[in-house]
């Protein structure tokens, strides 16, 4: 069974850091890209960023660029989201996401979401 | 960027009624190459993480009950559920996944309701 759990969220103040992480379990991890799927209160999904297999190919939505880093260790079955510079606006639901299997461009659908972990960036 | 947008915003359909949902992209998602539409659609109820319906634009996720349809080409895309079912109250989201190096966005969400 596919499991992505997050982990990390919490209440940051504005312009402050945070990190988040996605364990994955129950599949092979290092053989699909992953993605971060954001949802502030009451509102609709917003792509954050994703990255593929081995790294090679990363994209950032342009809300984030500059200021969130995605990484993951294959090693751990684990994506992260470096997130710096935090505004009031980058509150939200943050979801990890499973995507393209290997040999798939970046881009592509979701099979598999995790429960998210809540960002809450206030004074 | 690609700029999705759904209709309606929100729905009410009687029980065993067809429900139909519509999603419009700002340019065509139709990769002439594969002749693939790089179109999703999503369900997400109360408290869960969204789940995908329909890939491609009208490949059903293994374990989707089939009353659930989705249809469309280039730039214009129907989610249809044909005998609507309590269980699926929720709000829909459609999905394009061809853009780059612009990445991926969202519709703003359909809310469907039991009339």
């Amino acid at each position: 069974e596919v499991q992505l759990v997050e982990s990390g969220g919490g209440l940051v103040q504005p312009g402050r850091s945070l990190r988040l992480s996605c364990a994955a379990s129950g599949f092979t991890f290092d053989d699909y890209a992953m993605h971060w799927v954001r949802q502030a209160p009451g509102k609709g999904l917003e792509w954050v960023s994703g990255i593929s297999w081995n790294s090679g190919s990363i994209g950032y939505a342009d809300s984030v660029k500059g200021r969130f880093t995605i990484s993951r260790d294959n090693a751990k079955n684990s994506l992260y989201l470096q997130m710096n510079s935090l505004r009031a606006e980058d509150t939200a639901l943050y979801y990890c996401a499973k995507g393209a299997p290997r040999g798939e461009w970046l881009f592509y659908y979701f099979d598999y979401w995790g429960q998210g972990t809540l960002v809450t960036v206030s004074s | 960027d690609i700029v999705m947008t759904q209709s309606p915003d929100s729905l009410a359909v009687s029980l065993g009624e067809r429900a139909t949902i519509n999603c419009k992209s700002s340019q065509s998602v139709l990769y002439s190459s594969n002749n693939k539409n790089y179109l999703a659609w999503y369900q997400q109820k109360p408290g869960q993480p969204p789940k995908l319906l329909i890939y491609w634009a009208s490949t059903r996720e293994s374990g989707v009950p089939d009353r659930f349809s989705g249809s469309g080409s280039g730039t214009d895309f129907t989610l249809t559920i044909s005998s609507l079912q309590a269980e699926d109250v929720a709000v829909y989201y459609c999905q394009q996944y061809y853009s780059t190096p612009r990445g991926i966005t969202f519709g703003q969400g359909t809310r469907l309701e039991i009339k």
